[in-house]
């Protein structure tokens, strides 16, 4: 079967560096996407990792090893708008679904 | 504002009621789509729809209806609901079935009590 492993919850400080990893169990898909989603909000796009390697987008990075079955969402300077949840997702090649992992919430304090 | 509207934004309805849930989206997108978010799980893909057609139902109760009268709206009618599908239900838009970078536009979502 399909499935994406996250950590369910993750704490840290303002001004923090936090990792958020992301494990899957797929026989093949075609990139890595992360989503954040505050409470009560809709869940907005970050970022989207095609190819093996780190992609930056200012204070968030995404990483992807297609060998590893692995990747993860690094979050640098934190500040407490960042506090939400962060959902990763692949599309599957053999179903063409967008699946999304289970989601993990971020608690970052003063 | 993401560009994708949903109302109402909470709704509470017996088993025996018929209620219908509204989507819009304002950015000329060709692919929308409807996701049930229950606690501690992850989004589930209901319906999916390309340019008015639906390309997918992934097994979902007939108690669920959507509806998709043009590209820029889509509705998710509810009738004879269970309290198990009590949960947030999302709809999203993208540029096309197959979205560019994965990207999905989402609505804030419309949180439904069945009781």
């Amino acid at each position: 079967g399909q499935s994406l492993e996250q950590p369910s919850e993750v704490t840290a400080v303002e001004g923090a560096i936090v990792q958020i990893n992301c494990t899957y169990q797929t026989s093949g898909f075609y990139g890595l996407s992360w989503y954040q989603q505050h409470d009560g909000g809709a869940p907005t796009f970050l970022s989207y990792n095609a190819l093996d390697g780190l992609e930056e987008t200012g204070r968030f990075s995404s990483f992807l090893s297609r060998s590893d079955s692995y990747g993860y969402l690094l979050l640098q300077e934190l500040q407490m708008k960042d506090s939400a949840s962060y959902f990763c997702a692949v599309r599957d090649y053999n179903t063409d679904k967008l699946i999304f992992g289970t989601g993990t919430r971020l608690q970052v304090f003063p | 504002e993401t560009g994708v509207t949903q109302t109402p934004r909470h709704l509470v309805m017996g088993m025996t009621n018929k209620k219908s849930l509204k989507c819009e989206q304002h950015l000329g997108h060709n692919a929308m789509y409807w996701y049930k978010q229950s606690a501690k799980k992850p989004l589930e893909l209901m319906f999916v729809y390309s340019l008015e057609e639906r390309v997918e139902n992934n097994s979902v109760p007939s108690r669920f209806s959507p509806e998709c009268p043009n590209s820029s709206h889509l509705f998710l009618h509810l009738h004879t609901l269970q309290p198990e599908d009590s949960a947030l239900y999302l709809c999203a838009s993208s540029q096309d079935k197959r979205a560019t970078n994965e990207k999905l536009f989402f609505g804030s979502g419309t949180q439904l009590s069945v009781l």
